[in-house]
């Protein structure tokens, strides 16, 4: 079955940091783009990023620029996001999402069951 | 940034019912427009992408029109499953962006 099975929820502390997994199955893995979008509670929708598993480039919006990092393990079709100096503000569910182009026309058509990350002292 | 905006923010219907949500970008972004259904509780799913391209599986009674900054998702005959939150979000430039969503509950 063709999903992206993202790691459980995580508590952490203001100003620590936050590692997020997600792994990919029943596609090829470095054909599509990764992207990360998030929602805070009762929120809307909040691109942060993406990844191409197959060189590792990354591009991240501008308001995350220097807190927010991501990677891929191509061995296990896995990519994390890593955020930083975390702030109440980032209470949300994080999302793996992965971006395809259909005509020449970009959409997100596969999303992972997102991953609570909860910040609170 | 591309600002997007949805309205209504909310929205009561009934079963059977064909109701209309817009999305206007803040300049132009052509037709690289998507829209998103998103259950309590849920991931969001892709409905239409491209403004106007229904994606597989997704039932014939959702539609999409529009180009350049505004754009609308129609849902004819509205089934008790529909009921959910839509959102529209432009694929046109970097950074992503998505409408605020609108809230379609029973009237």
């Amino acid at each position: 079955q063709v999903q992206l099975l993202q790691s459980g929820a995580e508590v952490e502390r203001p100003g620590a940091s936050v590692k997020v997994s997600c792994k990919a199955s029943a596609y090829t893995f470095i054909d599509y783009y990764i992207h990360w979008v998030r929602q805070a509670p009762g929120q809307g929708l909040e691109w942060m990023g993406w990844i191409n598993p197959k060189s590792g480039d990354t591009k991240y919006a501008q308001r995350f620029q220097g807190r927010v990092t991501m990677t891929r393990d191509t061995s296990i079709s896995t990519v994390y996001i890593d955020l930083s100096s975390l702030t109440s503000d980032d209470t949300a569910i994080y999302h793996c999402v992965r971006g395809v182009t259909v005509g020449g026309f970009g959409c997100f058509d596969l999303w992972g069951q997102g991953t609570l990350v909860t910040v609170s002292s | 940034d591309i600002q997007m905006t949805q309205s209504p923010s909310s929205l009561s219907a009934s079963v059977g019912d064909r109701v209309t949500i817009t999305c206007r970008a803040s300049q132009s972004v052509s037709r690289y427009l998507n829209w998103y259904q998103q259950k309590s509780g849920e991931a969001p799913k892709l409905l239409i992408y491209a403004a106007s391209s229904l994606q597989s599986g997704v039932p014939s009674r959702f539609s999409g029109s529009g180009s350049g900054p505004d754009f609308t998702l129609t849902i004819s005959n509205l089934q008790p499953e529909d009921f959910a939150t839509y959102y529209c979000q432009q694929s046109y430039s970097f950074p992503r962006t998505f409408g605020q969503g609108t809230k379609l509950d029973f009237k």
